[in-house]
């Protein structure tokens, strides 16, 4: 089955303290995405990833860090995590131009 | 800046009536257009896409397209209580991402 995963899909932590959010994709596809989604302000792009080892910031990367060292794998980092940073996350896969499929969300709350 | 925008609801349609939602779009160049359906607490989940004008048909849902107006738009036929959730219009700008618009909400009342 075609999906696009993500872990973990709730999460509470403190302000400052490193975390990562994982993605992997067992589609085969080249491009990969992050974005947030919050109250009022719809889906925003994080960072995206044409291919690997190549990544590029999308419209509001501030405060995050992203890797592409495999194919199937997009990891999502807070170095410092801050409290505008709680949101919803969801991690997209598709072909561009084609639309995306997204994973199950994160949903990450910073206190 | 490449904007889509939606109202944002609430759209309340009786059930098996047609709802219809509504989406503009700022760019001339663009040239694809998808709908997505997403339940509260959900991811967005692709339902149509459309890259031409005119209509597309997909058992309950047509999308239409016209770029001279900018417009893209969603008819759910014969809608179900089922269909309650929230609609985003989203836009391929040629800029490696989707821009999405703020979503509308939709209820199918029994």
């Amino acid at each position: 089955e075609a999906q696009v995963t993500q872990n973990p899909r709730y999460l509470i932590t403190v302000t400052g303290k490193k975390l990562t959010v994982t993605c992997s994709q067992n589609m085969n596809h080249e491009y990969m995405s992050w974005y947030r989604q919050d109250p009022g302000l719809g889906l925003r792009q994080i960072y995206y990833s044409m291919n690997v080892e190549v990544t590029d910031k999308g419209d509001v990367p501030e405060g995050y860090k992203v890797s592409r060292k495999e194919k199937r794998n997009f990891p999502l980092i807070l170095e410092s995590p801050s409290p505008n940073q709680t949101s919803l996350y969801f991690c997209g896969t598709g072909v561009v131009g084609y639309g995306y499929t997204f994973g199950s969300g994160t949903r990450l709350t910073v206190v | 800046q490449k904007e889509v925008e939606q109202n944002s609801g609430p759209l309340s349609v009786p059930e098996g009536a047609i709802a219809s939602l509504n989406c503009t779009y700022s760019d001339r160049v663009s040239q694809s257009f998808f709908w997505y359906r997403q339940y509260s607490g959900k991811s967005p989940e692709l339902i149509m896409s459309i890259y031409s004008n005119g209509d597309k048909e997909d058992g309950r849902f047509t999308a239409q397209l016209n770029k001279a107006s900018q417009y893209v738009s969603l008819l759910i036929r014969d809608s179900q209580p089922s269909d309650s959730a929230t609609y985003l219009c989203a836009a391929d700008f040629g800029n490696e991402k989707l821009t999405f618009g703020t979503g509308t909400r939709l209820t199918i009342i029994p």
